[in-house]
């Protein structure tokens, strides 16, 4: 069965404060990991796809990393717009769907 | 921005109604998905399609039940609500089934 978990639960930065988001996982045959912002009473918006161990994706300040075992999101200089909670999922070989971490919630002071 | 549609974004009901919840996608994907999500908790797929015609069960057992009648079009209903059934609804979909997915705004569900 596959398994995710985010960690912090919750993480308070003040605005300029680089920091990272972890997601360690455990899938059979990783498919595809995913990472999604979600704002309060919205639904999920993707932001990345990382497919394979060394693989790195940039948005602005944003930035995903992949290893074998678990994905960072590193956010620089972060503002407090990227208030918000940040989701991670993977997809493996043993199923077709997506399995959701319990996410990371930013807050971001100005 | 992806192009899927949920309605009500927000209901109240009384026990014992029945309920449909609307999704519509116009990005012409073939699979589509609910998900169930509590406040502040993790996000549980309670039902999938691969396609017209095709639905299945997710890994959250869940009272409700699903149609595909057209590819665009994925609707969730409850034929007997009850107030365990508050919840936040959220439908996606994807072009395929290891691409990303697209979410809907959510339906906040609350059974009085």
């Amino acid at each position: 069965e596959d398994q995710v978990t985010q960690s912090p639960e919750a993480l308070r930065l003040q605005e300029g404060e680089s920091s990272s988001l972890n997601c360690s996982y455990t899938v059979s045959g990783l498919r595809g990991l995913f990472w999604y912002r979600q704002d309060p009473g919205k639904g999920p918006e993707f932001l990345f796809t990382l497919y394979s161990a060394g693989e790195e994706k940039e948005k602005e300040r944003l930035k995903a990393t992949l290893t074998k075992k678990e994905s960072f999101l590193h956010i620089t200089a972060p503002k407090p717009e990227d208030s918000a909670t940040y989701l991670c999922a993977v997809q493996g070989d043993a199923g077709n769907m997506l399995t959701f971490g319990g996410g990371t919630r930013l807050m971001v002071k100005p | 921005e992806a192009d899927i549609y949920q309605t009500p974004r927000y209901l109240v009901i009384g026990t014992g109604k029945k309920i449909t919840l609307e999704c519509s996608q116009t990005m012409g994907h073939d699979k589509m998905y609910w998900y169930q999500q509590d406040p502040g908790m993790e996000l549980h797929l309670i039902h999938y399609s691969y396609g017209v015609n095709s639905t299945e069960k997710g890994d959250l057992s869940s009272e409700s039940t699903v149609s595909r009648i057209r590819t665009e079009h994925f609707p969730l209903t409850l034929e007997s609500a009850r107030p365990s059934h508050t919840s936040q609804y959220l439908c996606a979909s994807s072009e395929w089934l290891n691409s990303e997915a697209f979410f809907g705004q959510g339906t906040r569900l609350t059974v009085v």
